[in-house]
């Protein structure tokens, strides 16, 4: 079974640009979760959808990111204008929903190195 | 609001031996799952061993255990007989148990420390 797929893997832009970063969950997650990790520091959540609803976007940094989840399926985080402290690596997981007890194991997916010059 | 703090930026280890890598965190809640998972170089970032605070037992894989402290919010993970293929950054992460079938599992995550295991 395939895992968590991010594209690109890596991306260079100029202040200013903008970037789509697009995350695949494993097929049937209903979950699917955005995190950063800035060079150095802990890993922070940025938002959570559930199928194509955002359950909880607290984590967003400011209106420059805008996530989306068309039909439930994969996402895109599009960042529009990027600013220098954007850069980063953004991480996606994705779990599915048990309806009964337990935590949603969550299985992430390999990142996007994202650089902001 | 949860955190969690990893107190160790680097360590490293000699194969074969075991290393303690730290974790506490802070929290209100009384119910919740602890998580340590392991990102080695170039690779994505894999579960490596789960506790939940209602039990008292610590949680073992293999050559992996954790040591739960719930009074202290301590939550260190031990690693028995490392091997090179240990080399990883390793994230101590908090999520709060939810009520909801649609649980807001959101993870809070330490700043990660990096083990090198040497030949």
């Amino acid at each position: 079974e395939a895992g968590v797929t991010q594209f690109p893997s890596h991306s260079v832009i100029e202040k200013g640009q903008t970037v789509t970063l697009r995350c695949d969950p494993i097929s049937g997650h209903d979950n699917l979760y955005w995190y950063r990790r800035v060079m150095g520091k802990e890993i922070k959540f940025l938002l959570h959808f559930v199928k194509e609803s955002k359950q909880d976007e607290s984590g967003m940094p400011n209106n420059r990111f805008l996530a989306e989840r068309t039909g439930g399926t994969y996402s895109t985080l599009k960042v529009q204008p990027a600013e220098l402290e954007d850069s980063g690596v953004y991480f996606c997981a994705s779990s599915y929903n048990p309806l009964a007890g337990g935590p949603n194991e969550q299985f992430f997916g390999p990142g996007t190195r994202l650089t902001v010059l | 609001a949860q955190t969690v703090t990893q107190s160790q930026p680097e360590m490293s280890v000699q194969e074969a031996e075991t290393v303690t890598l730290s974790c506490t965190y802070d929290t209100s809640e009384s119910n919740y799952y602890l998580f340590w998972y392991k990102q080695p170089p170039s690779r994505q970032m894999i579960l490596v061993i789960r506790q939940e605070a209602y039990k008292q037992q610590n949680a073992t894989e293999n050559r992996f255990s954790v040591n739960f402290q719930k009074a202290a919010k301590s939550f260190s993970l031990k690693i028995s007989d490392s091997q090179l293929g240990d080399t990883a950054m390793y994230f101590c992460a908090f999520m709060k148990h939810g009520l909801r079938a649609y649980n807001n599992n959101d993870m809070r995550f330490g700043a990660g420390t990096r083990l090198t295991v040497k030949p």
